[in-house]
Parts: C-alpha cells; sequence; structure tokens
C-alpha cells in the first residue's frame, strides 16, 4: 500500500523554465513533508522540508507547496538548472504509525526530472 | 565532520552467501535508519536503532534479515542465505534523534546476489 505517491516517473524540462514536482499522500498522519534529490551512485540529499501548519516553503530557487485537504505537495524550481537533473523524492514523516519508524520517512518512488538545454 | 559512512559500496554475493553492510552515523547523531532500494522503486524504510537497541523493525523480512548497533562500532545490517531478491541498494540514514525529522544518508551500499 502505497502510502506516498508519485505518479509520474520522469519529467522532461527545458533550461529556463519551471520544473513542478507533485507528490499525494494517504495517511492523514503524515505532519512532515521533505523533498530529497538523488543523484546516481549517491546517496539522497535533503533539499527542502515543510510543517502541516504551513502551505508554503521557500528556499532559493525551490519552493514546497502543501495543500492538506487535498494530501498533495508539490516541489517547484525556477529557473530550473542542468545541474538540477537528478531523481527527487518525495517523503513523510507523521510517526510510529506511518510505517516509517518513529521519526523515519516514507517515500515515494521518485520522479526522474530532466532539464534540457 | 565526515557524513554517514557506509561500506562496502559494492557486494557481490552468490546465493546461500551471507552479506554485512556497515553503517557509521554522522559524529553526534545516535539513531540510525537502514532502507532498502529495490530497482525502479522508492526506498523502503526496514529498521530503526539507537545504541545497542532495536526500536522499530516493522519494515525488515521476518527471516534471513537482522541488525544491530552496538555501544561501539558501526551499526551493521545483516542478511544471511542471500537470494536474487535481496540485489538491492541500501542506505543507511541516521538523525540526532526523535524530532529531528530531517535524515542524513549514506551514499549506499549496492548488493549483487549472482
Amino acid at each position: 500500500d502505497q502510502q506516498v505517491k508519485q505518479n509520474s516517473p520522469s519529467l522532461s524540462v527545458q533550461e529556463g523554465r519551471i520544473s513542478i514536482l507533485n507528490c499525494d499522500y494517504t495517511n492523514s498522519m503524515f505532519d512532515y513533508f521533505l523533498w530529497y534529490k538523488k543523484y546516481p551512485a549517491e546517496g539522497p540529499t535533503f533539499l527542502i522540508s515543510i510543517s502541516s501548519i504551513k502551505d508554503k516553503n521557500e528556499d532559493g530557487r525551490f519552493t514546497v507547496f502543501l495543500n492538506k485537504s487535498a494530501k498533495h505537495l508539490s516541489l517547484h524550481i525556477v529557473p530550473s538548472q542542468p545541474g538540477d537533473s537528478a531523481v527527487y523524492f518525495c517523503a513523510a514523516s507523521g510517526g510510529l504509525d506511518s510505517g516509517g519508524g518513529a521519526d523515519g520517512l516514507t517515500f515515494g518512488k521518485g520522479t526522474h526530472l530532466i532539464i534540457q538545454p | 565532520n565526515a557524513g554517514v559512512m557506509q561500506n562496502p559500496r559494492h557486494l557481490v554475493r552468490r546465493r546461500g552467501q551471507e552479506a554485512r553492510l556497515r553503517c557509521s552515523p554522522m559524529k553526534g547523531h545516535s539513531h540510525v535508519y537502514w532502507y532498502r532500494q529495490l530497482p525502479e522503486e522508492g526506498l523502503k524504510f526496514m529498521v530503526y536503532l539507537q545504541k545497542e537497541n532495536i526500536i522499530d523493525e516493522s519494515g525488515m523480512p521476518k527471516e534471513r534479515f537482522s541488525a544491530e548497533f552496538p555501544k561501539e562500532g558501526p551499526s551493521i545490517l545483516r542478511i544471511q542465505q542471500v537470494v536474487r531478491g535481496d540485489s538491492a541498494a541500501y542506505f543507511c540514514a541516521s538523525s540526532p534523534g526523535l524530532g529531528a525529522n530531517v535524515l542524513t544518508f549514506g551514499a549506499g551500499s549496492r548488493l549483487t546476489v549472482l
């Protein structure tokens, strides 16, 4: 049972344009959401996060939006750069019953973002 | 300030052999998590440990898999009698404690079972 869903396996965006990556979740226990970026042969690296008490968090070119009623979050990258090409994982945290261990994370399957020159 | 260190980075085993993967958390971190990534899949939680204590192993297969985090030394994920389906990337992550939310990941150990 996939509690965190990233329905787009891949996304291709032109350099300089906006990249929008989407994530849906089903478990209402989740109260903290994160995006991780992963290059091949490397571990995931933390990118940005948002608490369920907020609906937006911005850090430079990266903005995460949270719509609790729709159980949906999105990551916006603008402007997109070639170095942004990577797999992006959406993750959620929400305590022991959410499947990720206490303070552990439940991950989506990832979206492969390709930035085209 | 070294990050999360995992070794070996690559491990090849034949069916029936044992695999041992090691993880040293970041300095100052006392909580360790193991995740597995199968091909074309996301990261799946396996186990959460503190020193000398398994907190949550709800993601661990019931047989052949075990994990420990001794008082001294790295955390170890042990897979006995490996099968081809165990081939995956195994990632370790650490955090300073409850409420930290953000996990720091190692580079992973890629296990290939022939």
